[in-house]
């Protein structure tokens, strides 16, 4: 148990609908990132926050994304009007003071 | 800016034999190396981490891995592979700022009985 926890596990929406994702890491996790993976690919870096300031956005962050952590604790990722190309699991990780991120097992969005 | 290639995409192995999986890297700046597993509908694990001192990493699972900072590789090795050990390998990189992960495309590792 990373200590990571990401709801919903699966989601199905149609396309153009919008959707939004929950992470709950631990109160450690002073740091918190979002991951997107597609298919056969690695992940890749969306956006970070520590505490509650997002520090860095990747430019696959789209306008149509929007990622908030407005406590410092739970972080969520929101997407307006979903395209196909959402579709891909998304990774939310956590990490303290040392060097390591701990994932949740990520929620899987398939857009139809 | 840094990147991560993962040689090899997919690697069958027969149960109890060796297996290397191969990563290079590129970076600017000194890194952190990691290697994570990922299961079917899973999350990243950690499999282990170089951040600096010795070369030679030991992870869970009788995974290790050896950094070479003149080939620029972090190579992860296993002596005796098991079923169980069939899953996704990640080879990743980050600095010392942020700790964000530059992740390869992953490498298969099917072992079979």
């Amino acid at each position: 148990d990373t200590g990571v926890s990401q709801d919903p596990r699966h989601k199905i929406t149609k396309r153009g609908q919008n959707v939004t994702f929950r992470c709950d890491p631990i109160s450690e996790h002073n740091r918190l990132y979002w991951y997107r993976q597609t298919l056969g690919q690695g992940p890749e870096f969306l956006t970070y926050f520590q505490n509650e300031a997002q520090l860095e956005k990747s430019r696959l962050l789209s306008d149509r994304f929007s990622a908030e952590r407005p406590k410092g604790s739970f972080s969520t990722l929101e997407i307006q009007r979903t395209e196909q190309g959402d579709s891909a699991m998304y990774l939310c990780a956590g990490g303290g003071e040392g060097t390591e991120a701990f994932f949740g097992q990520g929620t899987r969005l398939t857009v139809v | 800016a840094q990147s991560v290639t993962q040689l090899d995409s997919q690697v069958p192995v027969f149960e109890e034999a060796p297996v290397e999986l191969r990563c290079n890297y590129s970076s600017s700046v000194s890194v952190y190396l990691f290697w994570y597993v990922q299961y079917p509908n899973q999350g990243l694990q950690l499999l282990l981490k170089y951040l600096s001192g010795s070369t030679l990493v030991k992870g869970i699972n009788g995974f290790e891995a050896e950094f070479n900072k003149s080939q620029t590789s972090f190579h992860l090795r296993k002596p005796s592979v098991h079923i169980s050990d069939t899953a996704e390998y990640f080879c990743a990189v980050s600095s010392s700022n942020d700790y964000k992960l530059s992740f390869g495309a992953g490498t298969t590792v099917t072992v079979r009985a």
